[in-house]
C-alpha cells in the first residue's frame, strides 16, 4: 500500500527566505508526482507535475525535484513571500487497471511571516 | 471556461440522514474522482467515474455510493451517516495528464 509522508507538518519562515518543504513515499511504482497549494477552506490548486520519467519540474519561483529510486521528492520555494502562506501537499499517481488515483500526504502548513 | 464546479459548498446533516454532493467537471473532461479530506489530512480517494461506471474504489465502505451521468457530471451519496463522515469533499476532473480540483463540499454531521 502507498503511503506518503511530508516533514515538516508546519513551518513558520520570516519573508524572503528560501524553503525546502520534503516528501517521501514507500513505493517506487508511480507515474507522476504533484505539488499543490491549499488555501484555507478551500480546494487544491497544481503548482507542479513531475512525470514518472522526469527528475525536476519549474515554475517561477517553485522548483520540484523527484527521486524515485529513493521515494522522496522535494518542493523549493525561493524569496518566500507572506502570499505564499498555505497548506503545500504532495500526491503520488499510481495506476490500478484502467484507473488512476492520487495518494496524498497530510500536508506542510507554511507560514510566512512579513 | 468554468473549472470544477461543486454543490452545496455547505451543509448540515443528522447521524443517520442521508446526503448527496454534485459535481461538474472541467470542459473536456470526461473523468471524475471524488476524495474526502477531514480537517488536518490529506485527501483520501473514494472512488472515480469513467464512461458512467465506477472504475476504481478506495477504502471506503458502501454507505458510500456515486453516478456519473452521460454529460460527464457526477453525484456522490452517504448513506447513514456518521459523525465520522464530517470533510470536505472534493471532486476533481482529469484529462489526459491534467487534474483539477473544485472547492469541495462542506459537510456536517450533528
Amino acid at each position: 500500500k502507498q503511503e506518503v509522508t511530508q516533514i515538516p507538518a508546519a513551518l513558520s519562515v520570516p519573508e524572503g527566505e528560501n524553503l525546502v518543504l520534503n516528501c517521501s513515499f514507500t513505493d517506487s511504482a508511480i507515474y507522476n508526482l504533484q505539488w499543490f497549494r491549499q488555501d484555507p477552506g478551500k480546494g487544491l490548486t497544481s503548482l507542479l507535475l513531475i512525470q514518472s520519467s522526469q527528475r525536476e519540474q519549474t515554475s517561477g519561483r517553485l522548483n520540484a525535484s523527484l527521486d524515485k529510486s529513493s521515494g522522496r521528492s522535494t518542493l523549493y520555494i525561493a524569496a518566500s513571500q507572506p502570499g505564499d502562506s498555505a497548506t503545500y501537499l504532495c500526491a503520488v499517481g499510481v495506476s490500478s487497471g484502467s484507473a488512476r488515483q492520487l495518494t496524498f500526504g497530510s500536508g506542510t502548513q507554511l507560514t510566512v511571516l512579513p | 471556461d468554468a473549472g470544477v464546479t461543486q454543490s452545496p459548498t455547505h451543509l448540515i446533516k443528522t447521524r443517520g440522514q442521508q446526503v448527496t454532493l454534485r459535481c461538474s467537471p472541467k470542459s473536456g473532461h470526461d473523468t471524475v474522482s471524488w476524495y474526502q479530506q477531514a480537517l488536518g489530512q490529506g485527501p483520501q480517494f473514494i472512488f472515480q467515474y469513467y464512461e458512467e461506471e465506477e472504475r476504481q474504489r478506495g477504502n471506503f465502505p458502501d454507505r458510500f455510493s456515486g453516478h456519473q451521468f452521460p454529460n460527464y457530471s457526477s453525484e456522490l451519496n452517504v448513506n447513514a451517516l456518521l459523525l465520522g463522515d464530517s470533510a470536505l469533499y472534493l471532486c476533481a476532473s482529469s484529462g489526459m495528464n491534467t487534474i483539477y480540483f473544485g472547492e469541495g463540499s462542506w459537510l456536517t454531521v450533528v
